[in-house]
């Protein structure tokens, strides 16, 4: 199974700041990876797929890189409506795997 | 409107069985992979199992944690996806989310509400 290691799990921040989550792969995946955000009581809506492209609608202050297996999330300028889960996924083989997720609150 | 929507959850007792829908509205999910995600109280998303599309006979796949107890199957004339769900267990309790897949990207680019299963005597 490819496993796929989220981190942090948890991360306070303020409004304006900018943070990046990581997902590191077990192994490679091309850029066979998508990420979430997450609402307390909400299905998780995709942000950015294939490690880099962002979704349409998606506000342009949510980028993402990859480096081999190394994956990035980055917020910049952070607003209120971002503090959330976010979940890396990787779509390369199965079984489909998710990160632990990684909480964003507010400092 | 394009949406997914799932129905059947609720409480069900340990070795109990439950049959879970989803109602596809606004496209046609017979082009689609189609997949269920479960997520238990309080806990990160699961990959539970994958329908593909038509073209590719409707072949599925399961996670470990489920395999040989749930089976995933399509109701084409309802544009529906269904998840059985036989010998439950504690463990099995999760909100239920379907998932479609994008056709030429292949990430979960829909997901319906979810519905609750609750394994418990």
């Amino acid at each position: 199974d490819i496993q796929v290691t989220q981190s942090p799990s948890s991360l306070s921040a303020s409004l304006g700041d900018r943070v990046t989550i990581t997902c590191r792969a077990s192994q490679g995946i091309i850029k066979n990876l998508v990420w979430f955000q997450q609402k307390p009581g909400k299905a998780p809506e995709p942000l950015i797929y294939t490690a880099s492209t962002l979704r349409s609608g998606v506000p342009s202050r949510f980028s993402g890189s990859v480096s081999g297996t190394d994956f990035t999330l980055t917020i910049n300028s952070l607003q209120p409506e971002d503090f959330a889960t976010y979940y890396c996924q990787q779509y390369h083989g199965y079984p489909l795997t998710f990160g632990r997720g990684t909480r964003l609150e507010i400092k | 409107e394009v949406q997914l929507v799932e129905s059947g959850g609720g409480l069900v007792q340990p070795g109990g069985s439950l049959r879970l829908s989803c109602a596809a509205s606004g496209f046609i999910s017979t082009d689609h992979y189609m997949d269920w995600v479960r997520q238990a109280p309080g806990k990160g998303l699961e990959w539970v199992g994958r329908s593909r599309n038509k073209t590719k006979s409707y072949t599925t796949e399961y996670a470990a944690s489920v395999k040989g107890r749930f089976t995933i199957s399509r109701g084409d004339l309802q544009n529906s996806l269904y998840l059985q769900m036989n010998s439950l267990k504690a463990e099995d309790t999760a909100m239920y989310y379907c998932a479609r897949v994008h056709a030429a990207n292949w990430y979960f680019d829909l997901w319906g509400p979810g519905t609750l299963v609750t394994v418990s005597s």
